[in-house]
């Protein structure tokens, strides 16, 4: 079955870039979406189709997808942007989600 | 504005049957897949299954596959998981996700429910 790997954390200071990696074999020729989930919540999408942002979230977020590893980036990282975040793609007639990115922002 | 609204907490044994319900309002309920997502606790989202209510069209992980049934009454805009014997194992909150379907090969979620958590022990 087809796997997306995550790095388990990230660390950024307040005002920095962070970045997310989801890597999986052809990554590129999948459409890949972002998922942030705050303790205690349901995720919420902020990413879909590789780069398009739901209405309300923040221009910050961005993604990229090219090779075999879609990126999610966070331009300015805010104390609010503390989160688990999964990548998720679709293949063989599956949801395939990444095992999850902890993002700490100190 | 679209609300996924699911039912409360269960606390069941091993061997008991149970399911579980999403209220949708907001949309059309027929017109867009609805499915299941499973996060055990302290672990990762995992997807269960989806169905389309116009054409109870269903789609099943490998993974849950004969474990689970997903289901969807268009009267009342709702839909449901439903396990016939639980495990300890199915100890989880559950989410009830709202699905998009755009080009081919892209899919993802662009409503959450609440959680429904089950707990599952002797």
């Amino acid at each position: 079955s087809y796997e997306l790997t995550q790095p388990l954390s990230v660390s950024v200071s307040p005002g920095q870039p962070a970045s997310i990696t989801c890597s999986g074999d052809k990554l590129e020729d999948k459409f890949v979406s972002w998922y942030q989930q705050k303790p205690g919540q349901p995720p919420i999408l902020v990413l879909y189709e590789d780069d398009k942002r739901p209405s309300g979230i923040p221009e910050r977020f961005s993604g990229s997808n090219s090779g075999n590893t879609a990126t999610l980036t966070i331009s300015e990282t805010q104390t609010m942007d503390e989160a688990d975040y999964y990548c998720q793609t679709w293949d063989n007639y599956s949801y395939v989600f990444g095992s999850g990115t902890k993002v700490t922002v100190l | 504005e679209v609300q996924l609204v699911q039912s409360g907490a269960e606390v069941k044994k091993p061997g008991e049957s149970l399911k579980i319900s999403c209220k949708i309002s907001g949309y059309t309920f027929a017109n867009y897949w609805i499915g299941w997502v499973r996060q055990m606790p302290g672990k990762g989202l995992e997807w269960v299954a989806i169905i389309y209510p116009r054409n109870s069209e269903t789609k099943y992980s490998p993974a849950f596959q004969g474990r689970v049934t997903i289901s969807a009454d268009k009267s009342i805009s709702t839909a449901y998981l439903r396990w016939s014997s639980l495990k300890a194992s199915d100890t989880a909150m559950y989410y009830c996700t709202r699905h998009e379907i755009q080009n081919i090969g892209s899919y993802w979620i662009n409503y959450w429910g609440q959680g429904t958590l089950l707990t599952v022990s002797s």
